[in-house]
């Protein structure tokens, strides 16, 4: 069984950091492409990034995605966060050939407020 | 620019169907999508992944009541013997060389 579980998350001030986790099993980990997707409390899902190197617009340049598979985790090294940052994080597996999304984890809220 | 149109909302009848569609922009309609469900405070899942063919993937466990279709730059989610879990919000998702999109989301209710 596919399990995602992401942490990390928190409350934070505008312009620090924050790193979030999720730990993979149930899969070969590094033989897949990984995801994050936020979603603002009440509003729709948006793409963050993907390994190795993609990234939305409106992270690229603070955002940082990696992953260890020895560990068979992935991470998102989070900086110079803004309140519109605000959102719940999911860390999510792409298909083979790194197209469509097709397992998801439970999620974790990062806050960015002073 | 690739972009997915969603209705925000959608309604039916308990133990109806539903057609739930996805509209890919300009230039796209050969572009297959992937749909999911988010029930209310939990985490998205995986439905299916639907090809313009109407070909049609679905993930671990989902059941016969969902079901894909396709028509020119249209991706169609069809959801019958509508039961009260159904209710949730659905997206659709499409993809391209270093990208990933998602529509807006339908938020269906059942009455």
């Amino acid at each position: 069984e596919v399990q995602l579980l992401e942490s990390g998350g928190g409350v934070v001030q505008p312009g620090g950091s924050l790193r979030l986790s999720c730990a993979a099993s149930g899969f070969t980990f590094n033989t897949y492409a990984m995801a994050w997707v936020r979603q603002t409390p009440g509003k729709g899902l948006e793409w963050v990034s993907t390994t190795s190197t993609y990234y939305a617009d409106s992270v690229r340049g603070r955002f940082t995605i990696s992953r260890d598979n020895s560990k068979n985790t992935l991470y998102l090294q989070m900086s110079s966060l803004r309140a519109e940052d605000t959102a719940v994080y999911y860390c999510a597996k792409h298909s083979a050939g790194g197209t469509n999304i097709d397992y998801w984890g439970q999620g974790t809220l990062v806050t960015v407020s002073s | 620019q690739l972009v997915l149109t969603q209705s925000p909302s959608a309604s039916a009848s308990l133990g109806a169907s539903v057609k739930l569609t996805c509209t890919l922009s300009s230039g796209h309609s050969s572009y297959a999508i992937a749909w999911h469900q988010q029930q209310p405070e939990k985490g998205p899942r995986y439905l299916m992944n639907l090809n313009n063919d109407g070909s049609h993937t679905k993930g671990d466990g989902i059941p016969d009541r969902f079901s894909g279709s396709s028509s020119g730059a249209e991706r169609y989610l069809t959801i019958s013997s509508l039961q009260s879990e159904d209710e949730a919000d659905y997206y659709c998702q499409t993809w391209a060389t270093g990208i990933q999109v998602f529509g807006g989301g339908t938020k269906l209710t059942v009455l």
